[in-house]
């Protein structure tokens, strides 16, 4: 069983939906959570860390549901620019290496 | 500031041939990451560095898979005897440090095929 597994989709919503993604991790020794976005053919980067109290940046917000190893991130007011691959990660403590998703695809259209 | 970098961008090799790859971190990044992905699949780690040394090689796939790090700045990957299988892109991050909440910066990554 992977470590942290996602809904791949593709998930299509029109502009200004509401969209969200869930994720699951497997170690429940895990220390810290985050959301990466992933562009076409470019390189992973940070969108969000995911805190116990849930927080909320702008139009995303995350939370962490640590009895259940759940991870969510609720996207409000969905643009065009938000197409892209959402990755959930987890890291088991420092001095690891991050533990990556594959990825859910979300396509907004006009 | 300038951010994580690596060559070359594409690499084109025939199947057995040896492969180099190259990161230049983040300046005073003392931590360093390399990770794979190929078609369809997630990142996979590959090999972490603190400064020169790497506490963690679990994710090299085989022993024809390599790292090193001098001066604790620039890092090589090499791939010796390249397969098919190797084709993927190589993705290097690196981090202030290693700390539970510290970010990774990712280069845009060497996209290798081997034929």
């Amino acid at each position: 069983r992977k470590e942290v597994e996602q809904d791949p989709g593709p998930f299509n919503v029109p502009e200004g939906a509401t969209v969200a993604f869930n994720c699951t991790y497997s170690n429940s020794a895990s220390q810290s959570f985050f959301w990466y976005r992933q562009d076409c053919r470019k390189e992973p980067k940070l969108l969000m860390s995911v805190y116990s109290s849930g927080n909320e940046d702008g139009r995303f917000t995350a939370q962490l549901n640590r009895a259940s190893q759940y991870i969510s991130l609720l996207i409000r007011d969905s643009k065009l620019s938000d197409s892209a691959t959402y990755l959930c990660v987890v890291k088991k403590r420092a001095g690891y290496a991050l533990n990556f998703g594959k990825g859910t695809s979300l396509l907004v259209t006009p | 500031g300038a951010g994580v970098s690596q060559s070359p961008s594409n690499k084109v090799t025939e199947k057995g041939k040896d492969v180099e790859l190259r990161c230049d971190p983040i300046s005073g990044h003392t931590a360093l990451y390399w990770y794979r992905q190929s078609l369809g699949q997630g990142l996979e780690f590959l090999i972490y560095f603190q400064g020169n040394s790497a506490p963690d090689k679990s994710g090299l796939p085989s022993d024809r898979f390599s790292a090193e790090r001098t001066g604790g700045s620039v890092s090589t990957l090499t791939i010796q005897r390249t397969q098919q299988e190797d084709s993927a892109v190589y993705l290097c991050a690196s981090s202030l440090g290693a700390g539970t909440q510290e970010t990774q910066y990712f280069g845009p990554g060497t996209r290798l095929l081997v034929l």
